[in-house]
């Protein structure tokens, strides 16, 4: 599976919007973007995934460049209950979960 | 709906005593995983099982076993704890379909003195 590389840490302003980049430029055809965050002491928490659409749900916006070789995962409006790591993963299509690997994640800070 | 419930909450062991973790989930997921997570290391992938009555090893499975006899329950076995299996025990399940993602619980802390 391809590796992804995230920045370790970010700053976002409360309300704000919380950009959060990944860069998987080794991704094949084949492989799915996944964003799960990891509040304190909690377990993750699967958050989107998407293929090469760009994709929205209730808790956020996925945006995948036309190269697929990254993604920005986007929190339109950020929250202090929002600050958490947030890992992205790759992961090849039609596979299980045991293909799910993750890295350090980028610790996002909301700021009052 | 409770998801994934890992029981206990927290556990502190002496050096060879043994212990099990139950993970049970209610959403009739065909897969469960259990992860371990350090800090520094992310969460790596102790065992997984594809259904009742399977398991398979993960990335990292020495001093672990595991059993799933029935299809909401995954069982994770300590048989001669170590100070090294100190960490964070993450259980997670998902459905057969492919792309499913992971539901975790809220994990089990377990230190080893």
């Amino acid at each position: 599976d391809a590796k992804t590389t995230q920045p370790p840490s970010m700053d976002c302003a409360e309300g704000r919007a919380a950009n959060l980049p990944c860069n998987h430029s080794t991704i094949s055809g084949n492989e799915y973007v996944y964003w799960y965050r990891q509040i304190h002491s909690q377990g993750p928490q699967y958050i989107i995934h998407g293929l090469k659409n760009n994709e929205t749900n209730e808790m956020a916006s996925l945006i995948i460049t036309e190269d697929r070789k990254s993604s920005t995962l986007i929190l339109p409006h950020a929250t202090l209950r929002d600050t958490a790591v947030y890992y992205c993963i790759v992961r090849v299509a039609n596979t299980g979960g045991f293909k799910t690997i993750f890295g350090a994640g980028t610790r996002l800070f909301v700021k009052a | 709906n409770a998801g994934v419930t890992q029981t206990p909450k927290f556990r502190v062991l002496k050096t060879g005593q043994s212990m099990t973790l139950l993970c049970a989930q209610d959403m009739n997921h065909e897969y469960m995983y259990w992860y371990r997570q350090d800090p520094g290391m992310g969460l790596r992938l102790i065992h997984y099982s594809v259904g009742e009555g399977t398991t398979a090893k993960g990335e990292v499975p020495d001093g672990y076993n595991v059993s799933r006899l029935k299809k909401q329950n995954f069982l994770l076995g300590l048989e001669s704890a170590a100070p090294s299996q100190t960490s964070v025990y993450f259980c997670a399940s998902s459905t057969d379909r492919g792309n499913s993602p992971l539901h975790f619980g809220n994990g089990t802390r377990l230190t080893v003195t």
